[in-house]
């Protein structure tokens, strides 16, 4: 079946250093979501790609979605401490069902 | 005003014991999804619900019923609680159950003694 991996698993980063992490499906997507979770909370929705190669961009996070449309990417610019939780991509498969990753989590020292 | 919220939070019981979970969203969603989160942080997908139809049936032991007495509520029933039921399950909501955003719960946290 459809699998998604993140990497790093965990990320430790000084503030103001920048934090990317990765998400790979095993099949091809017909859409990726982030999700932020903050220690002791519930998955946040951050974004929602959809097109081949789309780039979108909230302040100083930019999601990026694969040519391929099997993998995408968050990236932090100048981490700051409320940035610390666990991200998580939820790919969906053509027909499938969302598939969430294992998570990155990010650690943000002061 | 919450918009996807779920009762209890925090849940422990013994082994054996059968318990329910509700859930309630107020946002006029046509479907709602039950997750287990395990403690090493894995979400998966348990349930889904489509307008009361149930449209995603993960492979979860059949001790685990999911109810839904209208579209606004999807609540959870297990039967026979095991010491592996211990997790935190989140409910979530969205308008469509492809493409939209799902909005979570605030999580209950299992505790199977």
């Amino acid at each position: 079946g459809q699998q998604v991996m993140q990497i790093p698993q965990y990320q430790h980063v000084q503030e103001g250093e920048d934090f990317t992490t990765y998400c790979n499906s095993s099949t091809t997507l017909s859409n990726i979501q982030w999700y932020k979770q903050r220690p002791g909370g519930h998955p946040v929705f951050l974004i929602q790609l959809v097109k081949s190669g789309e780039v979108k961009k909230q302040k100083r996070l930019t999601f990026q979605f694969g040519e391929a449309k099997k993998n995408s990417s968050l990236h932090i610019t100048a981490t700051q401490t409320t940035d610390v939780g666990t991200y998580f991509c939820a790919g969906r498969g053509y027909g499938q069902n969302f598939v969430f990753g294992p998570g990155t989590r990010l650690s943000v020292l002061p | 005003d919450t918009a996807v919220s779920q009762t209890p939070k925090y849940l422990v019981t013994q082994m054996g014991n059968d318990k329910s979970i509700k859930c309630e969203q107020n946002l006029g969603h046509d479907t709602m999804y039950w997750y287990k989160q395990d403690s090493k942080k894995f979400l998966k997908i348990m349930f889904s619900y489509n307008n009361k139809e149930l449209i995603i049936n993960e492979t979860v032991p059949n001790r685990f019923s999911p109810k839904s007495p209208d579209k606004a509520h999807l609540n959870l029933h297990i039967n026979s609680l095991e010491l592996g039921d211990s997790a935190v399950y989140f409910c979530a909501s969205s308008t469509d159950s492809i493409y939209n955003e799902q909005f979570f719960g605030p999580g209950t946290r299992l505790t199977v003694l």
